[in-house]
């Protein structure tokens, strides 16, 4: 089993929907979660982190973890094109004096004007 | 803000020669990382260090080798590039404990 999975994707949906992202994970140690964006030729960005359960929103983002389903997820409101890029679920697993930062393969989402 | 930077944004070097990829962040972060992105494999792990001289081998560490004598430098090194090493390297950096990590800007690598 791999360490992170996403739903493969590519997931489209028209502007002003809301667009659902979902990652697990394997790891039960996992301790810190995060999502990145990445467009087409540019290096990952963080655009949310969370570390407990339950809810967390920036703006028109929350993610919600749930630690006992070893579930991660995004959701973005009011998409815009803007946000049209690969999502990346990111994992960090504690091993002791040093921490692994696995990720998924990424979803392509793609907002239609 | 932080700045993560590796020393070239495009390489081109001949099978066989050995490659220096290098990184260097400003936040006096602990944690650095190496990857390599293919199209339809994701972000895979190559090596990571936690501390000035320390490393640990990631996923797919065969035929790479890293240094970090500095705590603010972490090189990726290719003893003997070959055609199948052709890809984007991302290195990225982080604090303490499992806080965020910021990456710098890519080096794409072409192995001819």
């Amino acid at each position: 089993q791999k360490e992170v999975e996403q739903n493969s994707g590519p997931l489209s949906v028209p502007e002003g929907a809301i667009a659902s992202l979902n990652c697990t994970y394997s790891d039960r140690g996992s301790q810190s979660f995060f999502w990145y964006r990445q467009y087409s030729g540019k290096s990952p960005e963080l655009i949310m982190s969370i570390y407990s359960n339950g809810d967390k929103e920036d703006g028109r983002f929350t993610a919600q973890l749930n630690k006992a389903s070893q579930y991660v997820s995004l959701l973005i409101r009011d998409s815009q094109p803007s946000d049209s890029a690969t999502y990346l679920c990111a994992v960090i697993v504690s091993g002791g004096s040093n921490y692994k930062l696995t990720f998924g393969k990424g979803t392509l989402l793609t907002v239609n004007p | 803000d932080v700045k993560v930077t590796q020393s070239s944004r495009y390489l081109v070097k001949r099978t066989g020669e050995k490659v220096f990829l290098e990184c260097v962040q400003d936040m006096d972060h602990e944690n650095m990382f190496w990857y390599r992105q293919d199209p339809g494999l994701g972000l895979r792990l190559i090596y990571f260090s936690y501390d000035v001289k320390m490393k640990e081998k990631g996923d797919i560490p065969e035929g790479y080798s890293v240094s970090r004598e500095k705590k603010e430098r972490f090189s990726l090194i290719l003893e003997s590039a070959s055609t199948n090493q052709t890809s984007m390297y991302l290195c990225a950096s982080s604090g303490p404990t499992g806080t965020e990590a910021f990456f710098g800007q890519g080096t794409r690598l072409t192995v001819v």
